[in-house]
């Protein structure tokens, strides 16, 4: 069974760092890309940035809103995928998701969500 | 960035009605569109993806159509476990990008 479990929200001051982790299970986690999204209290959903697999070069993209502040990592050792957010914002606040993304053809998807993590920004 | 707009932004329906939400692109995405359904406190599940494949698991009673910049949800008889928030998404470019969401309530 594909499952995907985040850790490390918690409440922190706006300017400080935090590091989410998302440990998978049930899949081969080096053979997929990972993504991190998030979802403000009440609001949509945004996504924050991916990074691909190491056969596709392990490389990040990021949203406009958070890149230079936030870096996306991945263990594949240990099945891991990391969010290191630094210079956090009031507006950063949110549950904060990791997925899977799956493809078909030339199209992607995000076929497993974890249960997110909240990370509220407040001084 | 692609936009998406969702119509409506909710929706009263009662079990066993046929339910349709719509999700336009700001620009042509192919069937590059994907559907999840999100209830409250849990995390989003995807119910559709390339515009008409049926994800796996997910209930025949739901289907999707489109193509270019016109999409739709079909639920072709309400259940009372599908009372929930629906989200279009569009993975032609990056960054993929969400429709704000249909809350489909019980009338």
């Amino acid at each position: 069974e594909v499952q995907l479990v985040e850790s490390g929200g918690g409440l922190v001051k706006p300017g400080r760092s935090l590091r989410l982790s998302c440990t998978a299970s049930g899949f081969t986690f080096g053979d997929y890309a990972m993504s991190w999204f998030r979802q403000a209290p009440g609001k949509g959903l945004e996504w924050v940035g991916f990074i691909r697999s190491k056969a596709y070069g392990g490389t990040t993209e990021y949203a406009a809103s958070v890149k230079g502040r936030f870096t996306i990592s991945r263990d594949d050792s240990k099945s891991i995928a990391y969010l290191q957010m630094n210079s956090l914002k009031t507006e950063d606040t949110a549950v904060y998701y990791c997925t899977r993304e799956s493809k078909w053809l030339l199209q992607y998807y995000f076929d497993y969500w974890g249960q997110g993590t909240l990370v509220t920004v407040s001084s | 960035d692609i936009q998406m707009t969702q119509s409506p932004s909710s929706l009263s329906a009662s079990v066993g009605d046929r339910v349709t939400i719509t999700c336009r692109a700001s620009q042509s995405i192919s069937s590059y569109l994907n559907w999840y359904q999100q209830k409250p406190g849990k995390a989003p599940k995807l119910l559709i993806y390339a515009a008409s494949s049926l994800q796996s698991g997910v209930p025949s009673r739901f289907s999707g159509s489109g193509s270019g910049t016109d999409f739709t949800l079909t639920i072709s008889s309400l259940q009372p476990e599908d009372f929930a928030t629906y989200y279009c998404q569009q993975s032609y470019s990056t960054p993929p990008t969400f429709g704000q969401g249909t809350r489909l309530e019980i009338k």
